[in-house]
């Protein structure tokens, strides 16, 4: 375990679903990350948040909603998803600003069907 | 063996020998890197780090060197074992910036 916690670990969800991922952190950390991972693809940041504030967020389709209500605790609402959105989720923590760097989750393998 | 990061992403290396894993950063203002490791099935977990004002740093078996002339980063991983198997992501930031930007990622295979 790294200290950021992320479930579920897998999730299969039709296009007209409504899902949620979730993200747990008790490193103390004041900053939390949405990553979307796809094969052969960058990691590709989707949200920040800083002191529970949105700070970013990089043109994610509004099919993707993230709530932070607290420091410690990060979602990732899902609806009305595309089979192109299956991929890894990541979720990870830091100090703001990330001077030390990330601690990640083990992420959602998410599919969509 | 070694790679060129973004833009030979496999690399395969043979049980106990070296392997260098390369990474060219864009950002000149970029003063701490990092190296991150991916196993399957897991997130990337954090291997080592070094900031601009070192140019070497070693940890067990892994060893950072930085070339901020020419703004490249690579690892090297000392008699590497099938455990070493995995994707690396490089990362950079700078000082006050709030994200980190990560690499393309170079998958290392090691063949028994």
């Amino acid at each position: 375990e790294t200290g950021v916690t992320q479930t579920p670990r897998h999730l299969v969800m039709g296009m007209t679903n409504k899902k949620s991922l979730k993200c747990e952190q008790h490193l103390g950390h004041n900053a939390m990350y949405w990553y979307k991972q796809s094969a052969k693809k960058p990691l590709e940041l989707m949200f920040v948040y800083s002191l529970e504030e949105r700070v970013e967020n990089n043109s994610v389709p509004s099919r993707f909603s993230p709530e932070c209500p607290n420091s410690s605790h990060l979602f990732l609402h899902l609806h009305t998803l595309q089979p192109e959105d299956s991929a890894l989720y990541l979720c990870a923590s830091s100090q703001d600003p990330p001077n030390y760097g990330y601690t990640f989750g083990s992420g959602t393998r998410l599919t969509v069907v | 063996g070694e790679s060129v990061g973004l833009h030979l992403p496999t690399l395969s290396v043979q049980e106990g020998d070296n392997s260098i894993i390369n990474c060219a950063y864009s950002n000149s203002a970029s003063d701490y890197f990092i190296w991150y490791k991916q196993e399957s099935g897991k997130g990337p977990q954090f291997i080592i780090d070094i900031r601009s004002n070192m140019d070497k740093r070693q940890g067990q078996r892994v060893t950072v060197l930085l070339n901020k002339t020419v703004k490249h980063l690579s690892l090297q991983i000392a008699a590497t074992q099938p455990g070493d198997s995995a994707v690396y992501f490089c990362a950079e930031t700078f000082q006050g910036a709030q994200k980190l930007v990560f690499g393309q990622g170079t998958r290392l295979t090691i063949n028994p």
